[in-house]
């Protein structure tokens, strides 16, 4: 079944205790991406990525880090998570850069305390 | 003023009704528009990409107007099912990659 995993669904943190959520697709996807979601805000793009070892930021990446080293992982880093990185995070892929169908994980619930 | 904006809702309306979303997007040389649904709490799932032309795919038309600088989405005939969030989703002209979301327009269903 194709489809885009991320770990763990749920968080509860600490200000300041890094973390990693992991994402994952097994479409062989080039191109990957990482939002957040906040209400009234919408979704806003943090980071993408166009292919291995190709990354760029998005709309709000200050207090994220990423990195593409294979071609289906695309981990997002929090080095030192704060209270105003809770958020709910989604992953995507979509096959190239015309991203007609980008394909959505599941979402990620972070709380930083 | 924000890149893409939406009426939040909510919309209530009874099955069958049509129901009719705008969205306005700022930058006039945006290339790429969409139209995602939302579940609650679930991840955004194309609904369907907007053309100049119009498109249409069964109870659900879209349109764009570039003069204007806005799209909509008309949904005839609703469902229960319909009950969702609609997100508007622009690419930026320079960076296709640049995707663009409005808050969402709530829609409820009722029986």
């Amino acid at each position: 079944e194709a489809q885009v995993t991320q770990n763990p669904r749920y968080l509860i943190t600490v200000t300041g205790k890094k973390l990693t959520v992991t994402c994952s697709q097994n479409m062989n996807h080039e191109y990957m991406s990482w939002y957040r979601q906040d209400p009234g805000l919408g979704l806003r793009q943090i980071y993408y990525s166009m292919n291995v070892e190709v990354t760029d930021k998005g709309d709000v990446p200050e207090g994220y880090k990423v990195s593409r080293k294979e071609k289906r992982n695309f981990p997002l880093i929090l080095e030192s998570p704060s209270p105003n990185q809770t958020s709910l995070y989604f992953c995507a892929s979509a096959r190239g850069p015309l991203q007609e169908t980008q394909y959505f994980g599941p979402g990620t619930r972070l709380l930083v305390l | 003023r924000k890149e893409v904006e939406q009426d939040p809702g909510p919309f209530n309306v009874p099955e069958g009704a049509t129901v009719a979303f705008n969205c306005t997007y700022s930058n006039s040389a945006s290339q790429s528009f969409f139209w995602y649904r939302q579940d609650c709490r679930k991840e955004p799932k194309l609904l369907m990409s907007v053309y100049s032309s119009g498109n249409e795919d069964g109870r659900f038309t879209a349109q764009l107007n570039r003069a204007s600088q806005y799209i909509s989405l008309l949904i005839r005939d609703s469902k229960l099912s319909d009950s969702a969030t609609y997100l508007c989703v622009v690419t930026l002209p320079y960076n296709n990659n640049d995707m663009r979301f409005g808050a969402g327009t709530r829609l409820t269903v009722k029986p």
